[in-house]
């Protein structure tokens, strides 16, 4: 079946150093790849997305590219900010499994960002 | 702005009551989904729906059932509430027709039965 395999946090990191978070994936079929941040208190949100290899995702500075031959989407920052503190979560989906549009999630990886 | 809106954002319920967690989406979503989050063990899915009446079983729906009546309204029901379905539990709904559809997620319900 399908799954997630994410870098075990907490990650703690000064502010302005550079962030990666580790994502592997298996798929049955060709999944999309998500990135989703949880900050404190609140729902899920989306970060970035990526739909086929190659692709490249990117918001708020992050940025993730989807390695078909490496099964992996490994996101990324240059600087971070305090603000970035949050659990982060890689996910896919894959519309040829029997759970076609649902999100398989990773463990989540939290991040605090020191000042 | 697109919401989904989950009643309650704390529960505390009695072993063995039974306990309704409802959720609303104003987008006209079709897919609707309910997941259980808990620390270690990250989000895992309990049951998902594609349309009105509709209803699957995802990874862990022991224990659970789900109504969708209505296309805005999905409800997750413990049909007699145990220890081990204390938990934070979220819902979310997206758009059918592609792949990379995002979900979009409630603030979550946290659920303590005691």
């Amino acid at each position: 079946g399908n799954s997630v395999t994410q870098m075990e946090g907490p990650v703690t990191l000064s502010e302005e150093a550079f962030l990666t978070i580790n994502c592997t994936y298996t798929a049955t079929g060709y999944p999309s790849l998500f990135w989703y941040v949880q900050y404190p208190g609140e729902g899920l949100q989306l970060l970035l997305k990526a739909t086929k290899a190659d692709d490249k995702g990117s918001n708020k500075g992050f940025e993730a590219t989807y390695r078909k031959e490496t099964t992996s989407f490994h996101l990324e920052k240059g600087s971070v900010q305090v603000s970035d503190s949050a659990v982060y979560f890689c996910a896919l989906s894959d519309l040829e499994s029997n759970s076609g549009y649902a999100l398989n999630f990773g463990k989540g990886t939290s991040l605090l960002v020191t000042p | 702005d697109v919401k989904v809106t989950q009643s309650s954002r704390y529960l505390v319920k009695r072993t063995g009551e039974k306990v309704f967690l409802e959720c609303v989406q104003d987008m006209d979503h079709e897919n609707m989904f309910w997941y259980r989050q808990d620390p270690g063990l990250g989000l895992r899915l309990i049951y998902f729906s594609y349309d009105v009446k509709m209803k699957e079983k995802g990874d862990i729906p022991e224990g659970y059932s789900v109504s969708r009546e209505k296309k805005e309204r999905f409800s997750l029901i413990l049909e007699s509430a145990s220890t081990n379905q204390t938990s934070m539990y979220l819902c979310a709904s997206s758009l059918s027709g592609q792949p990379n559809t995002e979900a979009f997620f409630g603030q979550g319900t946290r659920l303590t039965v005691v």
